[in-house]
């Protein structure tokens, strides 16, 4: 069975502090693995999108790493603000086929001043 | 501003209604699709449409009726709703299927 796993369900971090969450999956055959940011009361946004033979993107403060041999994935956010404050969700897709998005559960990061 | 737009933000309708909720983008994308998310959980899939045809429906139950008119819109047409039905309703498109999905904000169902 497909499934993604999100660690830890929570986090709450001081403002300018970095963090880093952690996505483990067993979804085959691999397509590419997505993290989107989610705010209270709006829609996912995408953070970034890797596929099978990308190991690290970044798109501003945030970086993805992927390792596809340990289906491991993480996102490290860097000089944490309080606008970063949302639910982050890693979703990974499988190749071929009729496709169907595995969501993980999300977790909830919090940023105090 | 989001790239996809869902009206209304907000529905309250009792068990008895029809109501439908609408999904638009202007990206040019051939998969258009909707998600049931219930509060600090992440969204579930229940349609998705490519090229406007209905190409996936997790076991939807019929009082969800989904409608493609055309490339730029989707509908889901509610009757008969339960109180378990409530729920942030997400629309999302993408390029093709399995590429990267762009969310619209949601309409936030509550059914008396």
């Amino acid at each position: 069975k497909n499934q993604v796993e999100q660690s830890p369900q929570s986090l709450i971090i001081l403002e300018g502090k970095n963090c880093t969450l952690q996505c483990n999956y067993t979804v085959s055959p691999f397509s590419n693995l997505r993290w989107y940011k989610q705010d209270t009361g709006r829609g996912p946004v995408s953070l970034t999108i890797m596929t099978f033979s990308e190991n690290t993107k970044s798109n501003g403060r945030y970086t993805a790493t992927l390792d596809a041999d340990t289906k491991q994935s993480s996102l490290h956010i860097t000089a944490s603000q309080l606008s970063d404050s949302a639910s982050y969700i890693c979703v990974v897709s499988v190749a071929g086929g009729s496709y169907i998005p595995t969501f993980g559960r999300g977790t909830s990061l919090i940023v105090h001043p | 501003d989001t790239e996809v737009t869902q009206t209304p933000k907000h529905l309250v309708m009792g068990m008895t209604n029809k109501k439908s909720l609408k999904c638009e983008q202007h990206m040019g994308h051939r998969a258009m699709y909707w998600y049931k998310q219930k509060a600090k959980k992440p969204p579930e899939l229940m349609f998705v449409y490519s090229y406007e045809k209905l190409s996936i429906n997790e076991s939807v139950p019929s009082r969800f009726s989904p409608e493609c008119p055309n490339s730029s819109l989707l509908n889901l047409h509610l009757h008969a709703l339960q109180p378990e039905d409530s729920a942030l309703y997400l629309c999302a498109s993408s390029q093709l299927q399995n590429q990267p999905q762009h969310f619209g904000d949601g309409t936030r169902l509550s059914i008396l």
